[in-house]
């Protein structure tokens, strides 16, 4: 399996304008997370979705995100509109029952800009 | 409120020298307890993990933990290190049942030859 493969690598906008990042979570993987990742908070949970259902979204810091799960493979992290303090590295995670299957499995991240 | 502390921030060791990366998890059950460690530009990899059974657990790359539930800690070890392991270790707790982490601040490891 190649992992979970997140899209872009890189993004750099300008403020105010709408980002979407893309993740595809490893076949067979039902939970699937989103991570924000900056110097000052570090790794924090935006969201996290089960069978493609969002369980738990208190993460999410203001209305101007939104995430999505359409299907098994696929999965969104919108910004609209986009500020300069989102900039970070937004990594997705996938798992599966951490009952048998303890610790998810990240992707490389996408390293988002907003000038 | 589930937490975790990892009180240093940066460790520098020798090539060759042993390591010891402290963490120290506030939860009210049982946790499950994991290593990753970040290189530059990178995801986080999972290196170990414990949910339950022996408390010194083996993971890759030549790293263990041991869990000690009287002092709440998970500390990663390792006999010793390689220039290739300079990079940034994370602890994380999860609830059990659950993938959902919280994680650590971070330990950043310089390797020095």
């Amino acid at each position: 399996d190649a992992g979970v493969i997140q899209s872009p690598r890189h993004e750099v906008t300008e403020m105010g304008q709408e980002v979407t990042l893309r993740c595809k979570p490893i076949s067979g993987h039902d939970y699937l997370f989103w991570y924000r990742q900056t110097m000052m908070r570090g790794l924090e949970l935006l969201i996290y979705f089960n069978n493609n259902v969002p369980i738990d979204d208190s993460g999410m810091p203001e209305d101007r995100f939104s995430a999505k799960m359409p299907n098994a493979s696929f999965s969104t992290l919108k910004i609209q509109p986009s500020e300069p303090r989102d900039s970070a590295v937004y990594f997705c995670a996938s798992s599966q029952d951490a009952g048998t299957h303890p610790g998810a499995f990240f992707g490389q991240g996408t390293r988002l800009t907003v000038v | 409120a589930q937490s975790v502390t990892q009180p240093d921030i940066h460790i520098t060791v020798s090539e060759g020298a042993s390591l010891e990366l402290r963490c120290n998890y506030s939860y009210g059950a049982t946790p499950y307890l994991f290593w990753y460690v970040q290189s530059p530009g990178q995801g986080l990899q999972l290196l170990l993990k414990y949910f339950s059974g022996d408390t010194l657990v083996q993971g890759i790359k030549g790293f263990e933990a041991e869990f000690k539930r009287s002092q709440s800690s998970f500390n990663l070890r390792k006999p010793s290190v390689h220039w290739s392991d300079a990079a940034e270790y994370f602890c994380a707790v999860g609830p059990g049942g659950y993938n959902k982490l919280i994680f650590g601040a971070g330990t950043r490891l310089a390797v020095h030859p």
